[in-house]
């Protein structure tokens, strides 16, 4: 398997422009969680997804971030509009059952 | 709710010695998994192991060894004669049953090992 799968690499945008970041999770896994680090709130949770349900979304910052999960095997985090603050890595990572999360090389998102 | 603590934000050795990454967790469920990830400075997030609440048995791999003391609720990671390419930011994680294996992280310890 290619491991979990997510894109783009980079994205450079302007403030105010949406961005959709991506995932393809590894197959046969049914838990999703997206994740954004930043060197001052380190590793943080923005929403998990099992068998393509939100289960969680309390960490998703405000309403211009969104996320979807349309089947098994691919979902989306999507800001609009994107904000300077919203500069980060962002993870994804999928699981099966209660097993360890594989996470991508995660999206380096830069909003200037 | 679940909450992760390394307190150990940096920590530098030289090359061969031994180090020891302290991790501290605090749950109300009593089914629990613990992890610990490494994010080398090329930056993906690798996982190195996984452990249950019920099984306190320590873990040796090579170099590295863990141990989970749940009367401390500790759940610490030792490298070995460490390495040039041990440095990383480790992180330490817990999911637990009831908080819908959501995947909690410590704030990360950095370790560099200076040759």
């Amino acid at each position: 398997d290619a491991g979990v799968i997510q894109s783009p690499r980079h994205e450079v945008t302007e403030m105010g422009q949406e961005v959709t970041l991506r995932c393809k999770p590894i197959s046969g896994h049914n838990s999703l969680f997206w994740y954004r680090q930043t060197m001052m709130r380190g590793l943080e949770l923005l929403i998990y997804f099992n068998n393509n349900v939100p289960i969680d979304d309390s960490g998703m910052p405000e309403d211009r971030f969104s996320a979807k999960m349309p089947n098994a095997s691919f979902s989306t985090l999507k800001i609009q509009p994107s904000e300077p603050r919203d500069s980060a890595v962002y993870f994804c990572a999928s699981a099966q059952g209660r097993t360890e999360a594989f996470f991508g090389q995660g999206t380096r998102l830069t909003v200037v | 709710a679940q909450k992760v603590t390394q307190a150990q934000t940096e920590i530098s050795v030289v090359e061969k010695e031994d180090v020891t990454l302290d991790c501290v967790y605090e749950t109300r469920d009593t089914t629990y998994y613990l992890f610990w990830y490494k994010q080398p400075p090329s930056g993906e997030l690798v996982f190195l192991i996984r452990r249950n609440s019920f099984d306190e048995q320590n873990e040796i791999s090579g170099r590295y060894s863990w141990n989970f003391q749940k009367s401390t609720s500790s759940f610490n990671f030792t490298i070995t004669a460490s390495q040039v390419v041990d440095s990383a930011v480790y992180f330490c994680a817990l999911s637990g049953v009831n908080a819908g294996n959501m995947l909690t992280f410590g704030g990360g310890t950095r370790l560099m090992v200076k040759p």
